[in-house]
Formats: C-alpha cells, sequence, structure tokens
C-alpha cells in the first residue's frame, strides 16, 4: 500500500503477557520511528532506525521494551511482561532520506496499534 | 530539553469562524516546527511545516509562521468548516520528534 501499516489495529493482552506490533513502513523509506500516545496526549518518542540500525532507543521506557527491523524495512515493537501502564496507543512512522539538519523530510504515521492490557 | 507546549483544549467554534491555536517552543539550535492534524479514526496527518525564521507553513487555508523572536508558531485558518474537527498537534524536530499535547477542535454548524 501507499501508507504506513501497523498490525493489529488492536490488541488485547492479559497483565505479563508478551506482545508484538508490527510496523511496516512505506517503501523506499530508511528511517523509522516508533511512538507512545497515551490517552489525551501527543505522542512520546520511543525509538528509531535507519535502516537496520537502531540509532537512538532514549524513549524506550524500561527493558522490557525492545524493537527491531532486521532487514532495514518491516520492524517489530515487542513488549515483555506487559503492565497496566503499558495500555496506549503505539504508533509507526516512516520519512524518506535525503534532507539535513532542519529540513529532514516529516514523518508519514501509520493509523496505529491500540494496546489494552487488562 | 526540547519541548513543545500548546493551547489546551477542547476548542468549539461556529463554521467560519476563525481559529488560533497557541503553540510556544523551547529548543536548543533551530528545529523545524509542524502541524499534525488527527481526525477521528484515523492516523496523524502532516498539515504543515517550516523549517527556519520566518518561514510560513500553509495548507488546506491552515497557516503557521515560525517567529523565532517570540519562540511561537500559532496555528490560524480563517473560515472553518465542519470538517476541520480533529485534534491538532504541534510538534519540533526530527528523528525523536517532540509533540505537544493536543487540542481536539469542535466547528459546529
Amino acid at each position: 500500500g501507499a501508507g504506513v501499516s501497523q498490525s493489529p489495529r488492536y490488541k488485547v493482552a492479559k497483565r505479563g503477557q508478551d506482545v508484538a506490533l508490527r510496523c511496516d513502513p512505506i517503501s523506499g523509506h530508511v528511517s523509522l520511528f516508533w511512538y507512545q500516545q497515551a490517552l489525551g496526549q501527543g505522542p512520546e518518542f520511543l525509538t528509531y532506525f535507519q535502516n537496520e540500525a537502531q540509532l537512538d532507543k532514549s524513549g524506550l521506557p524500561s527493558d522490557r521494551f525492545f524493537a527491531e527491523r532486521p532487514e532495514g524495512s518491516v520492524s517489530t515493537l515487542k513488549i515483555q511482561r506487559t503492565q497496566q501502564e503499558d495500555s496506549a496507543v503505539y504508533l509507526c512512522a516512516s520519512s524518506s532520506p535525503g534532507g539535513t539538519g532542519a529540513d529532514l523530510r516529516p514523518q508519514h504515521f501509520g493509523d496505529g496499534t491500540r494496546l489494552s492490557i487488562l | 530539553g526540547d519541548s513543545v507546549t500548546q493551547m489546551e483544549g477542547p476548542v468549539t467554534l461556529s463554521e467560519e469562524a476563525f481559529l488560533t491555536i497557541n503553540c510556544t517552543y523551547t529548543a536548543t539550535g533551530y528545529p523545524s516546527l509542524f502541524w499534525y492534524v488527527q481526525y477521528p479514526g484515523e492516523g496523524l496527518q502532516l498539515l504543515l511545516k517550516a523549517t527556519k525564521a520566518d518561514d510560513k507553513g500553509s495548507n488546506k487555508g491552515f497557516e503557521a509562521t515560525y517567529r523565532k523572536e517570540t519562540t511561537s508558531f500559532h496555528l490560524e485558518k480563517g473560515s472553518v468548516q465542519v470538517s476541520d474537527s480533529a485534534v491538532y498537534f504541534c510538534a519540533l524536530g526530527a528523528g525523536d520528534m517532540r509533540f505537544g499535547a493536543g487540542t481536539r477542535l469542535t466547528v459546529k454548524p
């Protein structure tokens, strides 16, 4: 498709279970980003990939959160031993190569995965 | 660290009213500034951007000017429509973008 695709759209899990969220970026986009959006808040940055390299993971809230992008395209965000505070919408975004400094290409967002932990 | 503060909502306007949503930022250097919009049930969409001081971003009748002297990037539209009802997010930077909390706009016929 033409846009960023995320799956599943909704995920319900019991506390303590592991979950995996998938992101399929726009074809040709080398940069990929994950954000967490709590209800009524703006997105909070989690991590950033350029191709398969994870260049920034400073936003991951704990070591239970893990992201990978082994072939530089599809990415998976994994949350182990989920807690209720992990309930949020997880957004993936990608951007095209090119641009530097203040003129980096804008990010294109997927519709997100709404995660509910019971 | 870099951050964005935007006007709290919700904002309710009648159709054809003038809209302003305030956004101010704190940043080292000169980041790019963005407005994103989230329509009900949809993902974030880029509305407009500005990459340097005094740049004006515009799209779909919305405008915002990058003001370095007031560290602001206020969103404006001269005549809103019901279809503009959405949540609007101000954001800065690139890579680890920083978003405001969002402002919900409802436009009534």
